[in-house]
């Protein structure tokens, strides 16, 4: 079965400074990866999704990520945080065209001012 | 365009009681599904729904039942609520039958004592 595999559960910066969260996906063939954030008491929103072509993928909010099929991973990044990027971030994968939408466990990423 | 809207915001259960979750989307979408989110264990989809007149099981859909009632609605019911079944849900919909594309409702928060 697939899975993702997230493995920060709390990450706590200063505003500033650099993130880059992990995220590891078990299964051989052909995904679609999604990274989703849930600010505090609100649904999830898409930061952004790679399906195919440039591996580097550029998302809402100075949020890119990158896919390496080779490591089998699709970290996230933001250069430098704000306070507003406080929320929980969920990776997720659609393994081949038919699959379901397997989330991650969640990295909870905190602020501080 | 609401997206996706549910109700109730909030419930608060007595052990064995029924209750109903709703969901609708304005977006003519064709797949609509159920999630819930539990600490530290990511979202796990319940049911879905891949066209009108059709629903299939996810990863846990034990002690729920849903309905399509048409292409805009498609709710969960909890026929005799266990503490076990206390979790934030989340209804989604998307355009195709695959996974791909969701958009989310603003969750429903219940509470089974």
């Amino acid at each position: 079965a697939q899975s993702v595999s997230q493995h920060n559960h709390h990450v706590i910066l200063s505003e500033a400074a650099s993130l880059e969260l992990g995220c590891n996906y078990s299964y051989g063939g052909t995904v679609n990866l999604f990274w989703y954030v849930q600010y505090p008491g609100q649904h999830l929103q898409l930061l952004l999704k790679y399906f195919s072509g440039d591996p580097l993928v550029k998302g809402i909010k100075g949020f890119e990520a990158e896919f390496i099929k080779s490591k089998f991973s699709f970290n996230l990044r933001k250069p430098s945080v704000q306070w507003s990027d406080t929320a929980e971030y969920f990776c997720a994968v659609v393994a081949g065209s038919q699959g379901n939408l397997i989330f991650g466990k969640g990295t909870k990423l905190s602020v501080k001012p | 365009n609401a997206g996706v809207t549910q109700t109730p915001k909030f419930q608060v259960l007595k052990t064995g009681q029924s209750m109903t979750l709703q969901c609708a989307q304005d977006m003519n979408h064709n797949s609509m599904y159920w999630y819930r989110q539990d600490p530290g264990m990511g979202l796990r989809l319940i049911y879905y729904s891949a066209s009108e007149g059709t629903t299939d099981k996810g990863e846990v859909p034990n002690g729920y039942n849903v309905s399509r009632l048409n292409k805009r609605e498609f709710s969960l019911r909890l026929e005799s609520a266990a503490p076990s079944q206390t979790s934030v849900y989340f209804c989604a919909s998307s355009t195709s039958g695959g996974f791909l594309w969701q958009f989310f409702g603003p969750g429903t928060r219940l509470t089974v004592l």
